[in-house]
């Protein structure tokens, strides 16, 4: 069964201080790698997304992979209050499996930014 | 137009009634999933359309009725609910099949079974 796991949080950082957060999957034949965030109450919003090895930068956002070590990372530069929400680590195995283009979820981490 | 619109925001039925949960969108894409999303969990996959046709189902239970009209509108009919079906209902849609992961989601659909 395709695993992803994140550290469930809290993680609490002041502001302006960076945000660093974990993903780790399974599944090896997977392909693509997907940040959601998603405030309380709120439906689920795409930040980030990396296909191949190494950084991708955007902004404040820094999304890094590492496929031979199958970790995924979300870094937030200058964290904000607004920053404050569940950050989903989302993982597409691909054809790998049967899978056929299903994502996997990892279960989030509730990120804290402290003014 | 990067909106994907989901009516009701909130619905209340008891275990005997039939209703329907609706989603639009109108960006061309011609993917649409259902969701189904527990508090302090993550999002759980109930169904995919691809081209207007059903290409996953997460062997979902048969009161749990998906419909693709057409490739702009989505529904999901619920009939015989139980209440541990109360969750929030996120439709989601995405450029192809192939695209599974650049996923734009509603506003989602909080429903109560009593």
């Amino acid at each position: 069964q395709k695993e992803v796991e994140q550290n469930s949080g809290p993680l609490s950082v002041p502001e302006g201080a960076i945000a660093s957060l974990n993903c780790t999957y399974s599944d090896r034949g997977s392909q693509s790698f997907f940040w959601y965030r998603q405030y309380s109450g709120k439906s689920p919003e795409l930040i980030m997304f990396i296909y191949s090895n190494g950084d991708k930068e955007d902004g404040r956002f820094t999304a890094q992979l590492n496929k031979a070590s199958q970790y995924v990372s979300l870094l937030i530069r200058d964290s904000q209050p607004s920053d404050s929400a569940t950050y989903l680590c989302a993982v597409n195995g691909g054809n790998s499996g049967g899978s056929n283009y299903k994502l996997t979820f990892g279960k989030g981490t509730l990120l804290t930014v402290n003014p | 137009d990067t909106e994907v619109t989901q009516t009701p925001k909130h619905l209340v039925m008891g275990m005997t009634n039939k209703k329907s949960l609706k989603c639009e969108q109108h960006m061309g894409h011609r993917a649409m999933y259902w969701y189904k999303q527990k508090a302090k969990k993550p999002p759980e996959l109930m169904f995919v359309y691809s081209y207007e046709k059903l290409s996953i189902n997460e062997s979902v239970p048969s009161r749990f009725s998906p419909e693709c009209p057409n490739s702009s509108l989505l529904n999901l009919h619920l009939h015989a609910l139980q209440p541990e079906d109360s969750a929030l209902y996120l439709c989601a849609s995405s450029l192809s099949r192939t695209s599974v992961g650049e996923l734009f989601f509603g506003e989602g659909s909080r429903l109560t079974v009593l």
